[in-house]
């Protein structure tokens, strides 16, 4: 089993649609999560870091579910500029340097 | 402007000849990091650094070296490239190491024949 696996998609939504991803993690002692969002092979870029009792920003949703040990989020009223793959990234050790990073999930939103 | 700096940002190279990646950010960052990009597998970290004088393996370390000797530069060496190193490359810096949020350079795309 991989120690951070998210659905590769993809994601093909209208307009204004609601579209929600999930990522699983392996290890239950994870502390820090974050989703980052990346362009056609561009950098990624920090969307925003998920907290224990969730947390919103703007259309954006992030949720923690330990006990099923999978962080979501949540993507409300989809802009076309909301295309672009989300990747999901996890502190396993919540100290020290070492990431992991899901594979992305890709998300098309279409006019 | 804050920013790391990555250096090529495009190279093709033939298996065997040494080669080196450098990676810099003005942002004081005490963590940096290195890795690589690879269709259907993700990023992947090759190898990261808490601070200067410090580096540790990530999960992808074999025929790669890396060197901290200043806060602001990470260069990446590739003593013998073979062509299962030719990926996309990014480096990575961050205030607070593992926790905190990561900034990225532009990627350097490596072809190795």
């Amino acid at each position: 089993r991989k120690e951070v696996e998210q659905d590769p998609g993809p994601f093909n939504v209208p307009e204004g649609a609601t579209v929600a991803f999930n990522c699983t993690y392996s290890n239950s002692a994870s502390q820090s999560f974050f989703w980052y969002r990346q362009d056609c092979r561009k950098e990624p870029k920090l969307l925003m870091s998920v907290y224990s009792s969730g947390n919103e920003d703007g259309r954006f949703t992030a949720q923690l579910n330990r006990a099923s040990q999978y962080i979501s989020l949540l993507i409300r009223d989809s802009k076309l500029s909301d295309s672009a793959t989300y990747l999901c990234v996890v502190n396993p050790y919540n100290q020290g340097g070492k990431l992991i990073f899901g594979q992305g999930t890709e998300l098309s939103v279409k006019p | 402007e804050a920013q790391v700096t990555q250096n090529p940002r495009y190279l093709i190279t033939v298996t065997g000849k040494k080669l080196t990646v450098t990676c810099s950010q003005n942002m004081n960052h005490e963590y940096m990091s290195w890795y690589r990009q690879d269709p259907g597998l993700g990023l992947r970290q090759i190898y990261y650094s808490m601070n200067v004088e410090v580096t540790d393996k990530g999960d992808v370390p074999e025929g790669y070296k890396v060197s901290r000797k200043e806060k602001r530069n990470f260069p990446l060496i590739l003593e013998s490239p073979s062509p299962n190193q030719t990926s996309l490359y990014f480096c990575a810096s961050s205030l607070q190491g593992g926790t905190g949020e990561l900034f990225f350079g532009e990627g350097s795309r490596l072809t190795v024949l």
